[in-house]
């Protein structure tokens, strides 16, 4: 079996200060994780994955992450947060469940950028 | 050209009625998916489907089933509805292995009132 936590269900930041959104995953095999944006009344973008390459990944809009292992963990971060950042985020995880590879979500972070 | 599309964006509708959601994906993938989220925010498999098997959430009641006409379609068909059923749908597809990505239509928004 395979599930994400999302440990936070909302962070709240301000302008121009850096982004701690926090995901740990469980999964039987070597997974794939990704996260994904979705910005309000909108659909899901990813913004990174990471599939066994490099242990940190960049993604799109000056969003990173780091896999560790050790700590089963995949935590997503920006240096500096804009207001166009506040959207909810999803920690996703993919792995060979059962012969099937379903993606699993988090249930959700909430980012709030305060000017 | 859009990847994954999804019709209709908004759909209301009477509680006992029938309706489908239409989903097409151009992007030459295997699997499709139907995920539902509620007003949480929360997103749940509804249904994974290839070509050699579908994978039902045994949460999901039977008034709810995948039609796939061919590859590139995986329609939703939903039966007698009810208010619980009102949230977003969204249709996804993507290569069978792990290590890609799964890309989302638009979402559906359904009410039922």
């Amino acid at each position: 079996a395979q599930s994400v936590t999302q440990l936070d269900s909302h962070v709240s930041v301000s302008e121009g200060t850096p982004v701690l959104l926090r995901c740990n995953y469980s999964s039987s095999y070597s997974p794939s994780l990704f996260w994904y944006v979705q910005h309000p009344n909108k659909g899901l973008q990813l913004l990174l994955k990471y599939t066994s390459a490099a242990t940190l990944v960049k993604g799109i809009n000056g969003f990173e992450a780091e896999f560790k292992k050790s700590e089963t963990s995949f935590h997503l971060t920006k240096p500096s947060a804009h207001m166009s950042d506040a959207a909810e985020y999803f920690c996703v995880v993919r792995g060979e469940a059962g012969g099937s590879y379903i993606p699993t979500f988090g249930r959700g972070t909430s980012l709030i950028v305060h000017p | 050209d859009t990847a994954v599309s999804q019709t209709p964006k908004y759909l209301v509708t009477q509680m006992g009625n029938d309706k489908s959601i239409k989903c097409e994906q151009n992007l030459g993938h295997d699997t499709m998916y139907w995920y539902k989220q509620d007003s949480k925010k929360f997103l749940k498999i509804m249904f994974s489907y290839n070509n050699k098997e579908l994978i039902i959430n045994e949460t999901v009641p039977n008034r709810f089933s995948p039609k796939s006409p061919d590859k590139a379609h995986l329609n939703l068909h939903i039966n007698s509805l009810e208010l619980g059923d009102s949230a977003v749908y969204f249709c996804a597809s993507s290569l069978r292995g792990s290590g890609t990505e799964a890309f989302f239509g638009q979402g559906t928004r359904l009410t039922v009132v």
